[in-house]
């Protein structure tokens, strides 16, 4: 089974990027989507976006439009997640997730990585 | 709109059985959905994918105490024979064009 294995925790100032990244083993991407989910402190999970690799096509969560980048490098089966102009309601736990092909259901998850934008 | 509609919480005995619902919005009460458990401090875990024509497929070492059904618009999550373990928030999620969507999520107490 496919193991999703992120970036450590980051701390960041207001105003500036963070570069998250997700590293698939056990697996290929094959015809897989990676998805970006958020988890504010307390709240419930809100999906920001995906990628397909093997198509290297990405859509977006309009909240996210223009400040989110999400990537995804087929020879390192790695995928990553960009969010620019960091503000301090972007401080949650950021999750990679494997969307089953042909369905946008979610089969797998990372661990989860803490951003905490703070000044 | 796509929305997904859960209980913010429910509570069930140890050893007892729990049915979680998710209620679909008007007009999509035929998509698929995915269940996921998140563990106090931990991330989520997919439990399974359940389809409206009661279909579905189990993560790897998902117990049989945990079974989809659903009726409509609503997809059921049983867990019987509860155990401590399963104090948890239970998320279900489905998509559409070019979205995802979660539901808010129950948090089930296990008493």
């Amino acid at each position: 089974q496919v193991q999703l294995v992120q970036s450590g925790a980051e701390v960041k100032k207001p105003g500036s990027s963070v570069k998250v990244s997700c590293k698939a083993s056990g697996d290929t991407f094959s015809s897989y989507s990676i998805n970006w989910v958020r988890q504010a402190p307390g709240q419930g999970l809100e999906w920001m976006g995906r990628v397909i690799p093997i198509l290297g096509v990405a859509k977006y969560a309009q909240k996210f439009q223009g400040r989110v980048t999400i990537t995804a490098d087929k020879s390192t089966i790695t995928a990553y997640m960009e969010l620019s102009s960091l503000r301090s309601e972007d401080t949650a736990v950021y999750y990679c997730a494997r969307g089953m092909a042909g369905t946008g259901l979610f089969d797998s998850w990372g661990q989860g990585t803490l951003v905490t934008v703070s000044s | 709109q796509l929305v997904l509609t859960q209980s913010p919480s429910a509570s069930a005995s140890l050893g007892a059985s729990v049915k979680l619902t998710c209620t679909l919005s008007s007009g999509h009460i035929t998509y698929a959905i995915a269940w996921h458990q998140q563990q106090p401090e931990r991330g989520p875990r997919y439990l399974m994918k359940f389809n409206s024509d009661g279909s579905h497929h189990k993560g790897d070492g998902i117990p049989d105490r945990f079974s989809g059904s659903s009726s409509g618009a609503e997809r059921y999550l049983t867990i019987s024979s509860l155990q401590s373990d399963d104090e948890a928030d239970y998320y279900c999620q489905t998509w559409g064009t070019d979205t995802v969507v979660f539901g808010g999520g129950t948090k089930l107490t296990v008493l």
